[in-house]
């Protein structure tokens, strides 16, 4: 019972922006959608989350349609330390469950 | 920088052990998790803790599982009688606060459990 839809893998050149979508036609009006990565077998990393506006901070932007079924990360400028599988996650106010996320590849 | 201590980085042991495995959350979080990651798969939630009794766990945490805070800064994860499918990277996550958007969660490095 999936909440969220992610492509498995995608590929972005270094320096380049990159943009991992994100499905989650369910949601509903008070759950967040939550970002998290993990760089190799490291603990997951809490990278960004929004309700219904566009987020920013130091690490990346997160763009969330304006019917909240989709959303968008945004690293702006990748770098080989970003390879890692990133999390798109909605939740309300209980735990934050982990899918299989998408294997994002920085390519030099 | 605060992070989440987590102590042994890896353990050894033979089927039918106890084992301990032990966190150190950031200091004025209220909220605190246990996670586990088989080799290869996706990180599975186990347990939330909250003002000392557990507030939710998966089917995974049975019986042979148990968390306690034994201190005002420890929280134990116990595999009373370890089974070689416990093997897996346990991973300790505390957060500040309940409530709406208040998941962000910060995971400790982990523990390598290796069940023989």
């Amino acid at each position: 019972d999936a909440k969220t839809t992610q492509p498995p893998s995608m590929d972005c050149a270094e320096g380049r922006a990159a943009n991992l979508p994100c499905n989650h036609s369910t949601i509903s009006g008070n759950e967040y959608v939550y970002w998290y990565r993990q760089i190799h077998s490291q603990g997951p990393q809490y990278i960004i989350h929004g309700l219904k506006n566009n987020e920013t901070n130091e690490m990346a932007s997160l763009i969330i349609t304006e019917d909240r079924k989709s959303s968008t990360l945004i690293l702006p400028h990748a770098t080989l330390r970003d390879t890692a599988v990133y999390y798109c996650i909605v939740s309300r106010d209980d735990k934050i469950i982990f899918g299989k996320g998408t294997r994002l590849h920085i390519l030099p | 920088e605060p992070e989440v201590t987590q102590t042994p980085s890896h353990q050894v042991t033979q089927m039918g052990q106890e084992v301990i495995l032990r966190c150190v959350p950031i200091s004025n979080h209220l909220y605190f998790y246990w996670y586990r990651q088989i080799l290869g798969q996706k990180v599975e939630f186990l347990v939330s803790f909250y003002n000392n009794e557990i507030s939710e766990k998966s089917e995974i945490f049975d019986d042979q599982f148990s968390v306690e805070r034994p201190d005002g800064s420890n929280f134990t994860l116990k595999i009373r009688s370890t089974k070689l499918e416990d093997s897996a990277m346990y991973f300790c996550a505390s957060q500040p606060r309940g409530g709406s958007g208040a998941n962000v969660l910060t995971f400790g490095a982990g523990s390598r459990l290796t069940v023989l």
